[in-house]
């Protein structure tokens, strides 16, 4: 079954560090599509980054990337040079070609402190 | 332009009461869906529809039920509203296809009193 898992409930780092949230996925479909959101306090959800699972070389979007393990079924989000704004709730999703179906892990709540 | 608008961005309302939430996108995409997102933050797919056809109707109580009039817009109707209903409801859209992102409305805070 077509299922998302983010352990980490809250994570904390200094502002201009990089810090990675977890996710990892499990499917038995051979094509799907991962993805990060992000949601400010304001509420809205904004797109991050995306990973195809034939896509060989991680996906890298200005400060974000994606760390994808296919083996391992994991699909981590690392910010680097972490700045205040990147405060917020980031949601890791994953996409079957066969449902079609994009459902959303738990989220991580990131703080960016000075 | 807005990509993804729903209206209202604010609803208070009564128990046992009828509302509607409205979502039309200027995108071109054939695919919409409603998501719950709970006080905790847990986002929760409730219907998808492509091409105005309903292809996913998750474990949703028969109360809400979806419409979808043409290909940008879906609507999103609420019988006999529960104290249990209040959520932030988020429209999106996307093409068909693993490789697309969904774009999200800017979500529908229900409150029911």
């Amino acid at each position: 079954a077509q299922k998302i898992t983010q352990t980490q409930p809250g994570m904390f780092v200094q502002e201009k560090e990089a810090v990675t949230l977890d996710c990892t996925y499990d499917t038995s479909d051979q094509s799907y599509g991962l993805f990060w959101y992000k949601q400010p306090s304001s509420g809205e959800m904004i797109f991050l980054i995306y990973q195809g699972s034939y896509d060989e070389q991680n996906a890298t979007e200005g400060r974000y990337s994606l760390n994808f393990q296919k083996a391992r079924k994991s699909a981590n989000l690392v910010i680097s040079a972490s700045q205040l704004g990147d405060s917020a709730m980031y949601f890791c999703a994953m996409r079957e070609s066969f449902t079609d179906k994009l459902i959303f892990g738990t989220g991580t709540r990131l703080q960016v402190f000075p | 332009d807005t990509a993804v608008s729903q209206t209202p961005k604010y609803l208070v309302t009564q128990m046992g009461n009828d509302k509607s939430i409205k979502c039309e996108q200027n995108l071109g995409h054939d695919t919409m869906y409603w998501y719950k997102q709970d006080s905790k933050k847990f986002l929760k797919i409730m219907f998808s529809y492509n091409n105005k056809e309903l292809i996913i109707n998750e474990t949703v109580p028969n109360r809400f039920s979806p419409k979808s009039p043409d290909k940008a817009h879906l609507n999103l109707h609420i019988n006999s509203l529960e104290l249990g209903d209040s959520a932030v409801y988020f429209c999106a859209s996307s093409h068909r296809g693993v490789n697309t992102e969904a774009f999200f409305g800017q979500g529908t805070r229900l409150t029911v009193v």
